[in-house]
């Protein structure tokens, strides 16, 4: 069963402007942890954002903040005043608490653009 | 700042070759682990490494596969008997501990399998 879904392929953004890239997430643990890492060209994975599902606030680092709704099951990340350096892939990613190994499930990736 | 290290960076060889693939991870970090993603796809679990023995292995992590912590720096992944579809980026991750929410990743080590 498909445990993290990203719906968006690709997105564009003008520059300077918010984006919001869409997670979904299947679980029935209900201690987890969200993340968000950034793919860039490179191909290095960039950590950006972590959320865990006891956590009351919505996580922030910086222009990153993580849109956390438990009961629709969603970590959509939005990335504030968008910049050439976004243009990367995106990967939302869950870690289940009862995993004693904390395996980590990534979805299949949203690609941004980030236009001048 | 600490990083974790992958060598080599770019791996060829023929089908039915073993390969190692190495990885220093953060010198105090605890839990180490092995990824893998095939061009164009997502990162896929390969497994995990905690206290000298596998914590945790997905159905991809086969008979040929293994993991080794020989010393007390590298942490090795072996692939026996590569095939084609073993083409892919590998990637290291460490983490410091049960706590610790952040993997940091290596830079990753592409394989390619002609």
């Amino acid at each position: 069963a498909q445990k993290i879904t990203q719906t968006q392929p690709g997105m564009f953004v003008q520059e300077k402007e918010a984006v919001t890239l869409d997670c979904t997430y299947d679980t029935s643990d209900p201690s987890y942890g969200l993340f968000w890492y950034k793919q860039p060209s490179s191909g290095e994975m960039i950590f950006l954002i972590y959320q865990g599902s006891y956590d009351q606030q919505n996580a922030t680092e910086g222009r990153y903040s993580l849109n956390f709704q438990k009961a629709r099951k969603s970590a959509n990340l939005v990335i504030s005043a968008s910049q050439l350096g976004d243009s990367a892939m995106y990967f939302c990613a869950m870690r289940e608490g009862n995993t004693g190994g904390f395996k980590t499930i990534f979805g299949a990736g949203t690609r941004l653009f980030v236009k001048a | 700042e600490p990083e974790v290290t992958q060598t080599p960076s770019h791996q060829v060889t023929q089908m039915g070759q073993e390969v190692i693939l190495r990885c220093v991870p953060i010198s105090n970090h605890l839990y180490f682990y092995w990824y893998r993603q095939i061009l164009g796809q997502k990162v896929e679990f390969l497994v995990s490494f905690y206290n000298n023995e596998i914590s945790e292995k997905s159905e991809i992590f086969d008979d040929q596969f293994s993991v080794e912590r020989p010393d007390g720096s590298n942490f090795t992944l072996k692939i026996r008997s590569t095939k084609l579809e073993d083409s892919a980026m590998y990637f290291c991750a460490s983490s410091g501990d049960r706590g610790h929410n952040e993997q940091f990743f290596g830079p990753g080590t592409r394989l390619t399998v002609l």
